[in-house]
């Protein structure tokens, strides 16, 4: 059992406060790492895929960092806004296996 | 492009009985996968489907899941009998063959047993 963890497990920001959550995974045998943004009752939705060391992805105010040697990453985000009010979820893919190892998320509140 | 349909998006049943969730994948996507999220923990990994066949079934809790799919298409998952803790979101998630691409999730089916 691979243990994939996120923290903090909730994070309360007051609007365009800037914010960063880490995802902690095993550094042996690393294919990809996978953030996602999820609505309850909505599809989980795609940030980035990340398979680099040393990594560094952007969309829009929402960015991410990548370390495989030490098996974190990082999601920031930039001037919350309250739509970014969500649970992000990171997933962590092992070499030559399809199937992704969830940590338990982050759920983002953003207060107007 | 239609994205991956789930459904129904909630259930509500009695310990015991039975259900049935539905996974429409995208089309042309030979992947098909089933994950689980139970009251608020992490999303688990129950099955792996390529074309019609279980590639992976290792997450499968017990005997009382039966995930098929028929000709490759859509997939169910039934649960029987249904006990409480089945309760949670079923998620079912699709991707292309070849190398691999992330994952299109459908929205969950929330499945509560009482």
């Amino acid at each position: 059992i691979l243990n994939v963890e996120q923290s903090p497990q909730s994070l309360h920001v007051q609007e365009g406060d800037s914010t960063n959550f880490t995802c902690s995974f095993p550094s042996s045998n690393f294919y990809a790492l996978h953030w996602y943004r999820w609505e309850t009752a909505k599809s989980p939705e795609a940030l980035f895929v990340m398979t680099l060391n040393g990594d560094e992805k952007k969309k829009g105010r929402i960015s991410a960092t990548l370390n495989t040697k030490e098996g974190y990453s990082y999601l920031y985000i930039k001037g919350s806004q309250p739509e970014d009010s969500a649970t992000y979820l990171c997933a962590f893919r092992v070499w030559n296996f399809n199937k992704f190892y969830f940590g338990s998320g982050t759920k983002l509140n953003v207060k107007p | 492009e239609a994205g991956v349909t789930q459904f129904p998006s909630h259930s509500v049943i009695e310990k015991g009985q039975t259900v049935t969730l539905r996974c429409d994948p995208i089309s042309g996507h030979d992947n098909l996968y089933w994950y689980r999220r139970v009251m608020g923990k992490e999303i688990k990994f129950l099955l792996h489907f390529v074309k019609e066949s279980k590639q992976d079934e290792s997450g499968m809790p017990n005997n009382r899941f039966l995930a098929e799919r028929t000709g490759g298409t859509y997939s169910t998952l039934k649960v029987q009998p249904a006990e409480l803790e089945d309760s949670g979101v079923y998620f079912c998630a699709s991707s292309q063959a070849g190398p691999p691409y992330g994952y299109t999730f459908g929205s969950g089916t929330r499945l509560t047993v009482v």
